[in-house]
């Protein structure tokens, strides 16, 4: 267990569909980010939040958004769902921005 | 996008034999990691490398980094089959808000 929560860690729905992956950041850790993993883009930034706020932006589609609350906890909303968004979707959380702990993601499919 | 290629794509190698991957990036960084992915699992930080250090240890692993070059290398001494896995190389961008940058990581099979 690295101290990153990502819930759920399936998810399977229909093109079009709107969901929402949660993560818990490790306890102390004030900045979280978000990644997306597929197979033909690789590993790639989508957003980072530090304290409530948002920090910096990657490739992260208009459909999708993400906040982080008051108790750090982060959730990335994902709409208008289309068969390319099915990946892994990592969540990232750092006290520093050196060495990222990882949580295990959630795995997105799209049908 | 990505900001640099790993080098080879993939590798296989039999245990107690080394292990050589290399990682080029493009622009200015602050430091370079690398990171271990289990098939389908989150990423395991490895070691980090700031930008004015040339070489690292821990463990089993030596990184170096050659900012001229704009080039690491991850070696892993002593394989065992557990360190089966992809390798993946990112590094934090100078001026950056911290975020990371991926490489497109190395498979290593270690085979007993």
């Amino acid at each position: 267990d690295s101290g990153v929560t990502q819930t759920p860690k399936h998810l399977i729905t229909a093109t079009g569909q709107r969901v929402t992956l949660r993560c818990s950041p490790r306890s102390g850790d004030l900045s979280v980010y978000w990644y997306q993993q597929s197979l033909d883009q690789g590993l790639q930034f989508l957003i980072q939040y530090y304290n409530g706020e948002e920090r910096a932006k990657g490739n992260i589609l208009e459909r999708f958004s993400a906040q982080q609350f008051p108790d750090l906890h982060s959730e990335l909303n994902l709409s208008s769902l289309e068969l390319g968004d099915s990946a892994l979707y990592f969540c990232a959380s750092s006290v520093d921005g050196y060495g990222y702990t990882f949580g295990s993601g959630t795995r997105l499919t799209v049908v | 996008s990505q900001q640099g290629e790993e080098d080879p794509q993939a590798l296989s190698i039999q245990e107690g034999e080394n292990a050589t991957m290399n990682c080029s990036y493009k622009t200015s960084i602050n430091n370079l990691q690398w990171y271990r992915q289990n098939s389908g699992r989150g990423l395991v930080h490895l070691i980090l490398i700031r930008s004015n250090e040339r070489e690292k240890h821990s463990g089993r692993l030596r990184v170096t980094l050659d900012t001229s070059k704009k080039s690491s290398s991850l070696l892993i001494t002593a394989s065992r089959a557990a360190d089966t896995a992809s390798y993946f190389c990112a590094t934090d961008a100078a001026g950056s808000a911290r975020q990371l940058t991926f490489g497109s990581g190395t498979q290593l099979t270690v085979l007993p």
